[in-house]
Protein backbone atom coordinates (compact mmCIF):
# COMPACT_ATOMS: atom_id res chain seq x y z
CA UNK A 1 0.00 0.00 0.00
CA UNK A 2 1.10 3.41 -0.48
CA UNK A 3 -0.94 4.60 1.78
CA UNK A 4 -1.98 8.46 1.11
CA UNK A 5 -0.45 10.15 -1.80
CA UNK A 6 -0.10 13.98 -2.68
CA UNK A 7 1.37 16.06 -5.94
CA UNK A 8 2.92 18.39 -6.39
CA UNK A 9 5.30 18.51 -3.30
CA UNK A 10 6.72 22.12 -4.00
CA UNK A 11 4.63 24.55 -6.06
CA UNK A 12 4.97 28.59 -6.32
CA UNK A 13 2.13 30.31 -7.94
CA UNK A 14 1.84 33.78 -9.36
CA UNK A 15 -1.88 35.76 -7.83
CA UNK A 16 -4.46 35.04 -9.48
CA UNK A 17 -3.37 31.57 -10.81
CA UNK A 18 -4.99 28.63 -10.26
CA UNK A 19 -4.08 25.03 -9.51
CA UNK A 20 -5.30 21.69 -8.66
CA UNK A 21 -3.75 19.61 -5.47
CA UNK A 22 -3.85 15.96 -6.24
CA UNK A 23 -4.13 13.34 -3.47
CA UNK A 24 -5.02 9.65 -3.35
CA UNK A 25 -5.53 6.79 -1.22
CA UNK A 26 -5.70 3.05 -1.57
CA UNK A 27 -6.78 2.75 1.47
CA UNK A 28 -10.53 2.00 0.13
CA UNK A 29 -10.98 4.74 2.92
CA UNK A 30 -14.54 6.48 2.67
CA UNK A 31 -13.39 9.60 3.92
CA UNK A 32 -11.02 12.06 2.80
CA UNK A 33 -9.86 15.23 4.07
CA UNK A 34 -8.08 18.49 3.16
CA UNK A 35 -6.21 20.44 5.72
CA UNK A 36 -3.57 23.47 5.45
CA UNK A 37 -0.86 24.08 8.27
CA UNK A 38 0.43 27.82 8.50
CA UNK A 39 3.69 28.24 9.88
CA UNK A 40 3.67 28.09 13.61
CA UNK A 41 0.55 26.61 13.82
CA UNK A 42 -1.41 23.29 13.87
CA UNK A 43 -3.79 21.76 11.29
CA UNK A 44 -7.16 23.39 9.82
CA UNK A 45 -9.85 21.67 8.10
CA UNK A 46 -10.44 22.85 4.94
CA UNK A 47 -12.97 20.45 2.80
CA UNK A 48 -13.66 16.81 3.88
CA UNK A 49 -15.74 14.21 2.02
CA UNK A 50 -17.35 11.19 3.41
CA UNK A 51 -18.00 9.29 -0.05
CA UNK A 52 -18.20 9.30 -3.54
CA UNK A 53 -20.32 12.42 -4.76
CA UNK A 54 -20.45 13.96 -1.38
CA UNK A 55 -18.63 16.70 0.26
CA UNK A 56 -18.74 19.09 3.11
CA UNK A 57 -17.09 22.54 4.17
CA UNK A 58 -14.30 22.56 7.05
CA UNK A 59 -13.42 25.35 8.68
CA UNK A 60 -11.78 27.35 6.50
CA UNK A 61 -13.19 26.76 3.22
CA UNK A 62 -12.98 30.05 1.34
CA UNK A 63 -11.05 30.30 -1.76
CA UNK A 64 -11.16 26.55 -2.73
CA UNK A 65 -13.28 23.87 -4.42
CA UNK A 66 -13.03 20.00 -3.90
CA UNK A 67 -14.80 17.08 -5.54
CA UNK A 68 -15.16 13.66 -5.21
CA UNK A 69 -16.12 11.56 -8.04
CA UNK A 70 -14.01 8.39 -6.90
CA UNK A 71 -13.10 6.79 -3.92
CA UNK A 72 -9.40 7.13 -4.25
CA UNK A 73 -9.04 10.71 -4.75
CA UNK A 74 -10.12 14.16 -3.52
CA UNK A 75 -8.70 16.93 -5.35
CA UNK A 76 -8.39 20.21 -4.08
CA UNK A 77 -8.83 23.52 -6.63
CA UNK A 78 -7.69 26.90 -6.22
CA UNK A 79 -9.16 29.28 -8.40
CA UNK A 80 -7.57 32.44 -7.57
CA UNK A 81 -4.65 32.28 -5.64
CA UNK A 82 -3.67 34.37 -3.22
CA UNK A 83 -0.62 34.96 -1.04
CA UNK A 84 -2.88 34.19 2.00
CA UNK A 85 -3.17 30.75 0.68
CA UNK A 86 1.02 30.21 1.22
CA UNK A 87 0.39 27.17 3.44
CA UNK A 88 1.52 23.46 3.37
CA UNK A 89 -1.61 21.58 2.24
CA UNK A 90 -2.12 17.46 3.61
CA UNK A 91 -4.34 15.26 2.47
CA UNK A 92 -5.62 12.64 4.74
CA UNK A 93 -7.93 9.84 4.77
CA UNK A 94 -9.78 7.52 7.18
CA UNK A 95 -12.23 4.17 7.47
CA UNK A 96 -15.44 4.14 8.18
CA UNK A 97 -15.17 1.80 11.12
CA UNK A 98 -12.87 -0.81 12.29
CA UNK A 99 -9.88 -1.00 14.65
CA UNK A 100 -8.34 1.96 13.45
CA UNK A 101 -11.83 4.09 13.58
CA UNK A 102 -11.17 7.27 13.59
CA UNK A 103 -7.31 7.85 12.71
CA UNK A 104 -6.46 9.78 10.34
CA UNK A 105 -4.08 8.83 7.97
CA UNK A 106 -1.84 11.63 6.15
CA UNK A 107 0.00 12.32 3.12
CA UNK A 108 3.57 14.03 2.94
CA UNK A 109 1.94 17.26 2.17
CA UNK A 110 2.41 19.95 -0.26
CA UNK A 111 4.13 22.83 0.06
CA UNK A 112 2.42 25.79 -1.90
CA UNK A 113 4.14 29.55 -2.19
CA UNK A 114 1.68 32.33 -3.55
CA UNK A 115 3.88 35.38 -5.18
CA UNK B 1 -16.27 25.82 20.03
CA UNK B 2 -13.31 23.37 21.01
CA UNK B 3 -9.67 24.68 21.52
CA UNK B 4 -6.77 22.77 22.33
CA UNK B 5 -3.58 24.59 24.09
CA UNK B 6 -0.43 23.23 24.18
CA UNK B 7 1.78 25.73 26.12
CA UNK B 8 5.27 24.46 25.80
CA UNK B 9 5.92 25.76 22.23
CA UNK B 10 9.54 23.83 22.90
CA UNK B 11 10.82 21.33 24.88
CA UNK B 12 14.31 19.61 25.11
CA UNK B 13 15.29 16.23 26.89
CA UNK B 14 18.35 14.32 27.52
CA UNK B 15 18.61 10.99 25.12
CA UNK B 16 17.29 8.36 27.10
CA UNK B 17 15.32 10.69 29.57
CA UNK B 18 11.58 11.21 30.20
CA UNK B 19 9.92 13.82 29.09
CA UNK B 20 6.38 15.41 29.19
CA UNK B 21 4.22 17.59 26.99
CA UNK B 22 1.35 18.91 28.11
CA UNK B 23 -2.14 19.64 26.47
CA UNK B 24 -5.43 21.52 27.79
CA UNK B 25 -8.56 21.56 25.61
CA UNK B 26 -12.21 22.94 26.02
CA UNK B 27 -15.60 21.67 25.41
CA UNK B 28 -19.21 20.51 26.35
CA UNK B 29 -19.07 17.19 25.26
CA UNK B 30 -18.62 14.33 27.52
CA UNK B 31 -17.52 11.82 24.57
CA UNK B 32 -15.02 12.26 22.43
CA UNK B 33 -11.15 11.28 21.28
CA UNK B 34 -7.72 12.63 21.60
CA UNK B 35 -4.74 12.49 19.79
CA UNK B 36 -1.02 12.81 19.79
CA UNK B 37 0.25 13.31 16.90
CA UNK B 38 3.92 13.12 15.80
CA UNK B 39 5.52 15.63 12.71
CA UNK B 40 9.01 14.78 12.26
CA UNK B 41 11.13 17.17 9.34
CA UNK B 42 9.64 14.84 6.61
CA UNK B 43 6.21 16.92 7.42
CA UNK B 44 4.56 13.47 7.55
CA UNK B 45 1.86 13.63 10.24
CA UNK B 46 1.94 10.42 12.12
CA UNK B 47 -0.67 9.35 15.08
CA UNK B 48 1.25 8.27 18.15
CA UNK B 49 -1.62 7.66 20.70
CA UNK B 50 -5.23 7.98 20.88
CA UNK B 51 -7.91 7.91 23.91
CA UNK B 52 -11.18 7.50 24.01
CA UNK B 53 -12.72 9.85 26.59
CA UNK B 54 -15.32 7.55 28.11
CA UNK B 55 -12.55 5.15 28.75
CA UNK B 56 -10.75 5.99 32.28
CA UNK B 57 -7.88 3.88 31.57
CA UNK B 58 -4.93 5.90 30.10
CA UNK B 59 -4.22 4.67 26.62
CA UNK B 60 -0.38 3.33 26.34
CA UNK B 61 2.19 2.46 23.10
CA UNK B 62 4.96 1.19 23.76
CA UNK B 63 7.28 4.15 24.93
CA UNK B 64 4.22 6.85 24.58
CA UNK B 65 1.72 6.74 27.28
CA UNK B 66 -0.89 9.47 28.34
CA UNK B 67 -2.08 11.25 31.39
CA UNK B 68 -6.20 11.75 30.84
CA UNK B 69 -7.54 13.94 33.48
CA UNK B 70 -11.02 14.26 32.21
CA UNK B 71 -12.18 16.24 34.86
CA UNK B 72 -9.27 19.04 34.34
CA UNK B 73 -9.74 18.61 30.39
CA UNK B 74 -6.06 17.72 30.34
CA UNK B 75 -4.32 15.40 28.19
CA UNK B 76 -0.52 14.73 28.43
CA UNK B 77 2.00 13.07 26.69
CA UNK B 78 4.81 11.25 28.24
CA UNK B 79 8.13 9.44 26.40
CA UNK B 80 9.89 7.29 28.35
CA UNK B 81 13.44 6.30 27.23
CA UNK B 82 13.80 9.32 24.35
CA UNK B 83 15.82 8.38 21.32
CA UNK B 84 17.27 10.44 18.92
CA UNK B 85 14.39 9.73 16.15
CA UNK B 86 11.59 11.30 18.72
CA UNK B 87 12.79 14.75 17.68
CA UNK B 88 9.94 15.95 16.01
CA UNK B 89 6.73 18.59 16.33
CA UNK B 90 3.78 17.07 18.54
CA UNK B 91 0.84 18.21 18.04
CA UNK B 92 -2.31 17.58 20.35
CA UNK B 93 -5.88 17.44 18.66
CA UNK B 94 -9.71 16.59 19.43
CA UNK B 95 -12.40 15.23 17.75
CA UNK B 96 -16.22 15.08 18.91
CA UNK B 97 -17.62 11.21 18.39
CA UNK B 98 -20.93 13.24 16.84
CA UNK B 99 -21.45 11.24 13.85
CA UNK B 100 -20.86 13.83 11.17
CA UNK B 101 -19.01 16.16 12.95
CA UNK B 102 -15.11 15.40 11.16
CA UNK B 103 -13.78 18.85 12.09
CA UNK B 104 -9.88 17.69 14.21
CA UNK B 105 -8.76 20.38 16.40
CA UNK B 106 -5.32 20.70 16.39
CA UNK B 107 -3.04 22.53 19.25
CA UNK B 108 -0.42 24.60 17.79
CA UNK B 109 2.07 22.23 18.75
CA UNK B 110 5.42 21.42 20.80
CA UNK B 111 9.04 21.14 19.29
CA UNK B 112 10.62 18.49 21.02
CA UNK B 113 14.51 18.19 20.94
CA UNK B 114 16.49 15.36 21.81
CA UNK B 115 19.83 16.26 23.55
CA UNK B 116 22.72 13.11 22.53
Amino acid sequence: NAGVTQTPKFRILKIGQSMTLQCAQDMNHNYMYWYRQDPGMGLKLIYYSVGAGITDKGEVPNGYNVSRSTTEDFPLRLELAAPSQTSVYFCASRALSGKSDNEQFFGPGTRLTVL
Amino acid sequence: AQTVTQSQPEMSVQEAETVTLSCTYDTSESDYYLFWYKQPPSRQMILVIRQEAYKQQNATENRFSVNFQKAAKSFSLKISDSQLGDAAMYFCAYKEKDFGNEKLTFGTGTRLTIIP
